[in-house]
């Protein structure tokens, strides 16, 4: 099939590392993505990372990708408040297709 | 620089009734592409346009659908005849001349209930 799966729920504590997993099926999927939704908002682009790399990072946020499992995570260091939201993982296919996960929700204890 | 617009951002329908959801692209994006998610589901593409015309429609339901870009104003998605199965959230993004994923900017969406 062409699904992208994630978990629907993470909950981490303040200033704790949260982590979130991925597993994607297209192994000539060039690109990987993820979004961040807040509530009543629209998809922001968070990063992405190409599939001839294993790891990206960007200030707080690093990006594993394990192409042999089709394993991708996302790694939010010292966790915020202002990081609650909805965390999008997507593939791409063709030059302007993405093929999306259900999304997984962000809670953050204090 | 207005980011994309939707409107309405939440749209009530009767079974039966017409529904259409605008969007207004970023200023100088001539792409645009519907997406609809469906609760606790990943978005799923629909359709992709550019200016009055249809790249790819292999998304969309053949049935009710349709989409437009028109030379001048939004894009809309109608849907004729909704089911309560078309209740979701519909999301367009824009992108510029080239269209490559990583530029595609979404809107905050319109979340369609049919009654």
């Amino acid at each position: 099939g062409e699904d992208v799966e994630q978990s629907l729920f993470l909950s981490v504590r303040e200033g704790d590392s949260s982590v979130i997993n991925c597993t994607y099926t297209d192994s000539s999927s060039t690109y990987l993505y993820w979004y961040k939704q807040e509530p009543g908002a629209g998809l922001q682009l968070l990063t992405y990372i190409f599939s001839n790399m294993d790891m990206k990072q960007d200030q707080r946020l690093t990006v594993l990708l394990n192409k042999k499992d089709k394993h991708l995570s996302l790694r939010i260091a010292d966790t915020q408040t202002g990081d609650s939201a909805i965390y999008f993982c997507a593939e791409g296919r063709s030059n302007y297709q993405l093929i999306w996960g259900a999304g997984t929700k962000l809670i953050i204890k204090p | 620089n207005a980011g994309v617009m939707q409107n309405p951002r939440h749209l009530v329908r009767r079974r039966g009734q017409e529904a259409r959801l605008r969007c207004s692209p970023m200023k100088g994006h001539s792409h645009v592409y519907w997406y609809r998610q469906l609760p606790e589901e990943g978005l799923k593409f629909m359709v992709y346009l550019q200016k009055e015309n249809i790249i790819d429609e292999s998304g969309m339901p053949k049935e009710r659908f349709s989409a437009e870009f028109p030379k001048e104003g939004p894009s809309i998605l109608r849907i004729q005849q909704v089911v309560r199965g078309d209740s979701a959230a519909y999301f367009c993004a824009s992108s510029p001349p080239g269209g490559a994923r990583e530029t595609q900017y979404f809107g905050p969406g319109t979340r369609l209930l049919v009654l």
